[in-house]
């Protein structure tokens, strides 16, 4: 069973709407958590970085948030571009072997106009 | 900052040939690399952890003969697929990890789509 579970594993909305990324995991004792943005052909780059400690992390229309009771992080996005169109990645570094990224297997994030 | 690049950015080779992809830290110094590898629709998976200087690490599964890691300076780690076959083409991503960063956090190159034909 993956560590990282990602839900939905695709999403299609209109221009303009807001839309909301879920990551659950398992990986315990973790650092922190990251959302990447993947487009298409392309290696992901880094939308948020949170600690353990941190419940909430905003990157322009991007806004993570993160419950270590629940184990849970969600990716929100505001006014959808058609540029958001990507695969969104959350990624967990356990504290032990800090090296290695545990990933989700990505939410496909379609905008259509 | 914390740029990372890889040459070529696709490639296109017979089976049976080898091919050599770059990674680059553009503006940091690394002393370790990483090297991943992602099929269609599936997310990246690691194949083996670059240090500078000394032997890779390898993932459990990914055979160090058939792809060598060379990690010759603080800001190259080169990846050879030696004698490629069509299951090997994919798409390879490499990242970079700054010296004594605390965060761990990883830059990621663009990515090199691999075709065997």
């Amino acid at each position: 069973k993956n560590q990282v579970e990602q839900s939905p594993q695709s999403l299609i909305i209109l221009e303009g709407k807001n839309c909301t990324l879920q990551c659950n995991y398992t990986v315990s004792p973790f650092s922190n958590l990251r959302w990447y943005k993947q487009d298409t052909g392309r290696g992901p780059v880094s939308l948020t970085i949170m600690t353990f400690s941190e419940n909430t992390k905003s990157n322009g229309r991007y806004t993570a948030t993160l419950d270590a009771d629940t184990k849970q992080s969600s990716l929100h996005i505001t006014a959808s571009q058609l540029s958001d169109s990507a695969s969104y990645i959350c990624v967990v570094i356990p504290v032990f072997r800090a090296q290695k990224l545990v990933f989700g297997q990505g939410t496909r994030l379609t905008i259509n106009p | 900052g914390a740029v990372v690049s890889q040459h070529p950015s696709w490639v296109i080779c017979k089976s049976g040939t080898s091919v050599k992809i770059e990674c680059r830290s553009l503006d940091f110094q690394a002393t370790t690399m990483f090297w991943y590898r992602q099929f269609p629709k599936q997310s990246l998976m690691l194949m083996a952890t670059s240090n500078e200087g000394s032997k890779a690490t390898y993932e459990q599964g990914v055979e160090k003969d058939k792809f060598l890691i060379n990690h010759a300076s603080l800001t190259l780690s080169t990846l050879t697929v030696t004698s490629a076959h069509p299951e090997d083409s994919s798409f390879y991503i490499c990242s970079a990890r700054a010296n004594r960063d605390p965060t761990y956090e990883q830059y990621f190159g663009p990515g090199t789509r691999l075709t065997v034909t």
